[in-house]
């Protein structure tokens, strides 16, 4: 299978601060998302990216697949960020590889 | 709009014990997944199905069985639990891709404990 690394593991911020989300893979892949697991446990996709760069409110990845690495950027970040955040990627047959995530905490 | 239902929400289970965590999707996608998620991780895919009489192996197949014998259900079987299978167990359904993206939904998950 495909090995995905996901970095930092924890990160805490205040409130209004910005974070960078780093996940490193092993192989290249045909599809990768970003997903936000929230406090009461539910998964959210965030992104589709594979390749280039996205924006969604304060959220925007990149993924450079040439050199195996997509980023999530968090600007401002608020509250309800918190959670924990995922990276999954697809080499080919449906065949998902998740990060072991990194868990973000905002504090007030 | 259900979108993925999962039951049931919690569960436990005496080792040895048999299962059936349910799970039904009313999007008419072809593809549907089983994960299980254990503490630092991460998912881990069990087995996939890409439409009605159609299931594949994942990462982690052991201990567990599916069927596909409609589009809108996915059941995963524990025949005989093991402590090692307590976990958080998560199903997924999308449109099977051929083009554009298509995001995975995810049920709300189901909780084991196999004491």
């Amino acid at each position: 299978g495909i090995q995905v690394e996901q970095s930092p593991p924890d990160l805490i911020l205040q409130e209004g601060a910005n974070s960078t989300l780093r996940c490193n893979f092993s192989d290249s892949v045909n599809n990768l998302q970003w997903f936000h697991q929230n406090p009461w446990g539910q998964l959210i996709n965030l992104f589709y990216i594979p390749s280039g760069t996205k924006q969604n409110g304060r959220l925007s990845a990149t993924t450079v697949a040439t050199e195996r690495y997509s980023l999530l950027y968090i600007s401002s970040s608020q509250t309800t960020d918190s959670g924990v955040y995922f990276c999954a990627v697809e080499k080919y047959g449906n065949q998902f590889y998740f990060g072991t995530g990194t868990s973000l905490t905002v504090i007030p | 709009n259900a979108g993925v239902t999962q039951t049931p929400k919690f569960q436990v289970l005496k080792t040895g014990q048999s299962m059936t965590l349910q799970c039904a999707q009313d999007m008419n996608h072809e593809y549907m997944s089983w994960y299980r998620q254990d503490p630092g991780m991460g998912l881990r895919l069990i087995h996939y199905s890409v439409g009605a009489g159609i299931t594949d192996q994942g990462e982690v197949p052991n201990g567990y069985n599916v069927s596909r014998s409609t589009t809108e259900d996915f059941p995963l079987r524990l025949l005989s639990a093991a402590p090692s299978q307590t976990s958080v167990y998560f199903c997924a359904s999308s449109p099977v891709r051929q083009g554009p993206y298509q995001p995975q939904h995810f049920g709300d998950g189901t909780r084991l404990s196999i004491l």
